[in-house]
């Protein structure tokens, strides 16, 4: 299979500040997904991004596939940001694979 | 509006019990998926289909069913075998073909054996 590794595991934030989450894989993938998991367990889909940059407000995200990592930017995070990020690859275009996730604590 | 829904949303089982987790869509895509996720923890692979009447075992298949006789349809049954079924379980479906493999999720159903 394929390694997925999210950092830093966990994250506290004072609201306002910025944060940058990672996303490393060890093989070529066919795509990459980022996630963000609410407090209510539902999980929202924030970036599909197999490659290069995208920018959705407050939020965008890198991916350089060459290089197998992906970046996900939060700026001027708001304690709406809190919950887990999870990113995804789908590999051999057969199963996604899911990192262990990035806990954030946005704190007013 | 186009989406996955899961039910129920929660579930109570005596142990020995099996129970059956419903997941439809009304996107049409062709590949769906269970999912299985502990407090604190990530995803893990339970079972998944590419095609009706077709699917495979994910990583953690034991104790766990499904059928895809329709392409809209998913269920997953729970079955007495599963030693730790509490958990929360999540359905997924993804187009094969075209902007494949974009990943959209059903809202969960949370199991808790008592």
């Amino acid at each position: 299979g394929i390694q997925v590794e999210q950092s830093p595991p966990d994250l506290i934030l004072q609201e306002g500040a910025n944060s940058t989450l990672r996303c490393n894989f060890s093989d070529s993938v066919n795509n990459l997904q980022w996630f963000h998991q609410n407090p209510w367990g539902q999980l929202i889909n924030l970036f599909y991004i197999p490659s290069g940059t995208k920018q959705n407000g407050r939020l965008s995200a890198t991916t350089v596939a060459t290089e197998r990592y992906s970046l996900l930017y939060i700026s001027s995070s708001q304690t709406t940001d809190s919950g887990v990020y999870f990113c995804a690859v789908l590999y051999n275009f057969n199963k996604f694979y899911f990192g262990s996730g990035t806990k954030l604590n946005v704190k007013p | 509006d186009g989406g996955i829904t899961q039910s129920p949303k929660y579930l109570f089982r005596k142990e020995g019990q099996n129970v059956t987790l419903s997941c439809e869509q009304n996107l049409n895509h062709d590949a769906m998926y269970w999912y299985r996720q502990d407090p604190g923890q990530g995803l893990r692979l339970i079972y998944y289909s590419q095609i009706v009447n077709d699917f495979q075992k994910g990583d953690i298949a034991e104790g766990y069913s499904v059928s895809r006789e329709k392409k809209e349809s998913f269920p997953l049954t729970v079955t007495s075998a599963q030693k730790n079924p509490t958990a929360f379980y999540l359905c997924a479906s993804s187009s094969v073909s075209g902007r494949a493999g974009e990943l959209f999720f059903g809202e969960g159903s949370r199991l808790t054996v008592l």
